[in-house]
């Protein structure tokens, strides 16, 4: 079964430097895609960043890139230059590739609190 | 152009009743998925529907039902509530089932 695990319930960083949210993922299949939400208080989901088990890079959008390692199955995300309006629920998501639906596994999610 | 819309933002209900919950999703989106987010945990999959057919069904109770009309969008049903059921109710519109765009959520209370 595809799992997706997030080993940080929560943490704190002061504001301006980077962070590393931490994302290990279980799947068989070789064709997957990895994503990263972004979740204020407010509830709404947020789309951040796409990783397909085929790019040959990192994915990077603005201040957030993923960082990559397949044979480790790791997909944690970077955020440089942290900002006080990053801090939120973060979730690490997988498509599930046997699913006949487009149903996305979330993992447990990382809090972020941005400290100024 | 506007996201995707759900209506109510929060709803209290009691145990035993049933409740209906509503998504527009992005216009020319063709697919709406549904998701439970119970407090502390991460979304999990109830429904896909795609051109008014269901794709695809989490691991939810048959009291979980969906429909989607011919304007695209969708309402989730529950029937029978149960406190259990207190969570926020996620919906999502995509093309085809690629990238999702989520909507703000509806706040299900269940006393």
């Amino acid at each position: 079964a595809q799992k997706i695990t997030q080993t940080q319930p929560g943490m704190f960083v002061q504001e301006k430097e980077a962070v590393t949210l931490d994302c290990t993922y279980d799947t068989s299949d070789q064709s997957y895609g990895l994503f990263w939400y972004k979740q204020p208080s407010s509830g709404e989901m947020i789309f951040l960043i796409y990783q397909g088990s085929y790019d040959e890079q990192n994915a990077t959008e603005g201040r957030y890139s993923l960082n990559f390692q397949k044979a480790r199955k790791s997909a944690n995300l970077v955020i440089s230059a942290s900002q006080l309006g990053d801090s939120a629920m973060y979730f690490c998501a997988m498509r599930d590739p046997w699913s006949s639906a487009s149903k996305i596994i979330f993992g447990s999610g990382t809090r972020l609190s941005i400290r100024p | 152009d506007a996201g995707v819309t759900q209506s109510p933002t929060h709803l209290i209900k009691t145990r035993g009743q049933h409740v209906t919950l509503r998504c527009s999703p992005i216009s020319g989106h063709k697919s709406v998925s549904w998701y439970q987010q119970v407090l502390g945990q991460g979304p999990q999959f109830i429904f896909q529907y795609y051109e008014k057919e269901e794709r695809g069904r989490g691991n939810f109770p048959d009291r979980f039902s969906a429909r989607q009309f011919p304007n695209y969008s969708s309402e989730l049903n529950v029937n029978a509530l149960l406190l259990g059921d207190s969570a926020l109710y996620l919906c999502a519109s995509s093309l085809a089932g690629n990238e999702q765009f989520f909507g703000p959520g509806t706040r299900l209370t269940v006393l």
